[in-house]
């Protein structure tokens, strides 16, 4: 069965502390993967698209990198306002549909000032 | 700018009552999708839409009906609530040629619970 992982489940930083969040997927054929910022009691909100092995997206204080088998959304020297669940997504070659995403559970991010 | 907009945003049904989730977009985008978010789990795609009059299921259709009559709008409707069906709902939208890249823009919401 396909999976999207997240690790760990939640984290907590001080301001500064710099770390980053894993997102590991047991499926074949990927045909892209996403990463989304979701702030408590609001819906997600895109962050990047990754294609293939060794493409890095940045943005700000995030870095999102991807290999064959995971993703790592890096957080250099964070803030209080990078506080937030971020969630991991796929989407597959042979899933029916190219509009299908499997959604990883997210990884809850604190950081403390 | 409004975005995507959902209503309610909190909702209270008796199981085997019905109800409508509304979901309005005015960036005219050609796909419009709803899912669910249950504690402990990834988001779930219900039904999605590539343009008005066309629809598709997702991964967990049971239970829930969808039309889409115009761009704007694409709305959810629950025939027989049970309590298996309290979520919390996202409607999200994409132009047409940037779903594929995971470019989606939610609305913020709709919480339902199923009594």
């Amino acid at each position: 069965e396909d999976q999207v992982t997240q690790s760990p489940e939640a984290l907590r930083l001080q301001e500064g502390e710099s770390s980053s969040l894993n997102c590991s997927y047991t499926v074949s054929g990927l045909r892209g993967l996403f990463w989304y910022r979701q702030d408590p009691g609001k819906g997600p909100e895109f962050l990047f698209t990754l294609y293939s092995a060794g493409e890095e997206k940045e943005k700000e204080r995030l870095k999102a990198t991807l290999t064959k088998k995971e993703s790592f959304l890096h957080i250099t020297a964070p803030k209080p306002e990078d506080s937030a669940t971020y969630l991991c997504a796929v989407r597959l070659m042979n899933r029916g549909s190219n509009y299908k995403l499997t959604f990883g559970k997210g990884t809850l991010l604190t950081v403390n000032p | 700018n409004a975005g995507v907009t959902q209503t309610p945003k909190f909702q209270v049904l008796k199981t085997g009552q019905s109800m409508t989730l509304q979901c309005a977009q005015d960036m005219n985008h050609e796909y419009m999708s709803w899912y669910r978010q249950d504690p402990g789990m990834g988001l779930r795609l219900i039904h999605y839409s590539v343009g008005a009059g066309i629809t598709d299921q997702g991964e967990v259709p049971n239970g829930y009906n969808v039309s889409r009559s115009t761009t704007e709008d694409f709305p959810l409707r629950l025939l027989s609530a049970a309590p298996s069906q309290t979520s919390v709902y996202f409607c999200a939208s994409s132009p047409g040629d940037r779903v594929r890249t995971g470019e989606l823009f939610f609305g913020e919401g709709s919480r339902l619970t199923v009594l």
